[in-house]
C-alpha cells in the first residue's frame, strides 16, 4: 500500500527565514510527486510534479527536489502570502489516482 | 480555461437526508476524479472515471454514495441518508488520460450533517 509522510506537521517562519518542507514516500513504481497549495476553506492549487530521482522543479521562491525516497519543498525568503498547507501526494503503479500525505501548515509571520 | 466547476459550494442538511454534488470538469479533461478531505487531513480517493466509465471505487466508500458522469462531461455525486460523519469536504478533480498527467483540483463542496 502506497504511504506518504509529510513532515514537520505545521512550521512557523520569520518573514525572510528560509526553511524546508519534507514528504517521504513508499510506493510501487513511481509514476509522479506532486506538491499542491492549499488555503483554507478552498481546493488544492497544483505547484509542481516531479517524475524521477534528481529532477527538480522551481517557482518563485519555491523549489521542489526529488529522491528515491522523498521530496523537499525548499521556501526561500518566504513572504506572509506564502502562508497556506502544502500537500504532497504520489501516484504510483497503474493507478491514475493520488495518495495524498496529510500536509505540513505553514504560517509565515511579518 | 474556467477550471474545475463545484456547486453547491456549502450544503447544511439533516442527518437522513439525501445530497448531490456537481463538478464540471475542464472542458478537455477526460478524466474525472473525486475526493473527500476532512480537517486536518489530505484528500482521500473516493472514485474516477474515463469518459463516461467510472474505473476505480475506494473499498471505502460506502453503498449510501454514488456517483455518474453520463455524457462523459459533467459528474454528479450523491450520498444518500446521510450520517454526522459524512460531513466533509468533497473535492471534485480533472485531468487529461495518462499517467503523470497534472490533476487539477475543484474549490470544492462543503457538506455539514446536522
Amino acid at each position: 500500500e502506497d504511504q506518504v509522510t509529510q513532515s514537520p506537521e505545521a512550521l512557523r517562519l520569520q518573514e525572510g527565514e528560509s526553511s524546508s518542507l519534507n514528504c517521504s514516500y513508499t510506493v510501487s513504481g513511481l509514476r509522479g510527486l506532486f506538491w499542491y497549495r492549499q488555503d483554507p476553506g478552498k481546493g488544492p492549487e497544483f505547484l509542481f510534479t516531479l517524475y524521477s530521482a534528481g529532477e527538480e522543479k522551481e517557482k518563485e521562491r519555491l523549489k521542489a527536489t526529488l529522491t528515491k525516497k522523498e521530496s523537499f519543498l525548499h521556501i526561500t525568503a518566504p513572504k506572509p502570502e506564502d502562508s497556506a498547507t502544502y500537500l504532497c501526494a504520489v501516484q504510483a503503479g497503474g493507478y491514475s489516482t493520488l495518495t495524498f500525505g496529510k500536509g505540513t501548515m505553514l504560517l509565515v509571520s511579518p | 480555461d474556467t477550471g474545475v466547476s463545484q456547486d453547491p459550494r456549502h450544503k447544511i442538511t439533516k442527518r437522513g437526508q439525501n445530497v448531490t454534488f456537481r463538478c464540471d470538469p475542464i472542458s478537455e479533461h477526460n478524466r474525472l476524479y473525486w475526493y473527500r478531505q476532512t480537517l486536518g487531513q489530505g484528500p482521500e480517493f473516493l472514485t474516477y472515471f474515463q469518459n463516461e466509465a467510472q474505473l476505480e471505487k475506494s473499498r471505502l466508500l460506502s453503498d449510501r454514495f454514488s456517483a455518474e458522469r453520463p455524457k462523459g462531461s459533467f459528474s454528479t455525486l450523491e450520498i444518500q441518508r446521510t450520517e454526522q460523519g459524512d460531513s466533509a469536504m468533497y473535492l471534485c478533480a480533472s485531468s487529461l488520460g495518462g499517467p503523470g498527467n497534472t490533476i487539477y483540483f475543484g474549490e470544492g463542496s462543503w457538506l455539514t450533517v446536522v
